[in-house]
């Protein structure tokens, strides 16, 4: 066990529908870090939290936004889904906001499934 | 840009096999670099990392070695068990200050008793 929760684990929706992932980060951790896992794309960078402020911008779509609350927990909203949205969303969370020795540890992740 | 190159899978071996999982990889400055690991139906796991050339990761077994020189971090064990069967993922970390995780494709991994 890691220490970083997300829910839900699954969720299956329709195409053109909103949807909100929840992470929450090991206690004593400040950055928040967004990965989806795809079968064609494999595993890619979405957006990454420190305290609260946006910090780094990946292959997020304009139809995906995050906000990090102030309490650190994380919430990645997806909108105007797509049949390719279908993958496993991975959260990570890491004490700082990088450095060589800051390690990021993941979610169990949420599979999410377009119809 | 920065990159991550693995070996493909799937890579099947017998239990008490020796293991080598190729990993290499394409950067500048000077990254972080990571294994994960992806047991089936489970989250992304550290299995062990290396902040600076010639580091020794370890961890359950598994070795890697940062080379600078050939810009590698094989994952190696000496004697897999059936448990070992999984998905493993080498990254590296961008050595900007945000060092988001740059993924290699993940190797398959499955042992046979």
């Amino acid at each position: 066990d890691s220490g970083v929760t997300q829910t839900p684990k699954h969720l299956i929706t329709a195409t053109g529908q909103r949807v909100t992932l929840r992470c929450s980060p090991r206690s004593g951790d400040l950055s928040v870090y967004w990965y989806q896992q795809s079968l064609d794309q494999g595993l890619q960078f979405l957006i990454q939290y420190y305290n609260g402020e946006e910090r780094a911008k990946g292959n997020i779509l304009e139809r995906f936004s995050a906000q990090q609350f102030p309490d650190l927990h994380s919430e990645l909203n997806l909108s105007s889904l797509e049949l390719g949205d279908s993958a496993l969303y991975f959260c990570a969370s890491s004490v700082a906001a990088g450095g060589p020795t800051d390690t990021q540890y993941f979610g169990p992740g949420t599979r999410l499934t377009v119809l | 840009g920065n990159s991550v190159t693995q070996m493909e899978g799937p890579v099947t071996l017998s239990e008490e096999a020796f293991l080598t999982i190729n990993c290499t990889y394409t950067a500048t400055g000077y990254p972080s670099l990571f294994w994960y690991v992806q047991y089936p139906g489970e989250g992304l796991q550290l299995l062990l990392k290396a902040t600076k050339a010639d580091d020794k990761g370890s961890n359950k077994g598994f070795e890697a070695t940062y080379r600078k020189e050939t810009t590698s971090f094989h994952l190696e064990k000496g004697s897999v068990q059936v448990s070992d069967s999984a998905v493993y993922f080498c990254a590296l970390s961008d050595a900007g200050n945000n060092r988001k995780l740059i993924w290699g494709l993940g190797t398959s991994l499955a042992v046979n008793p």
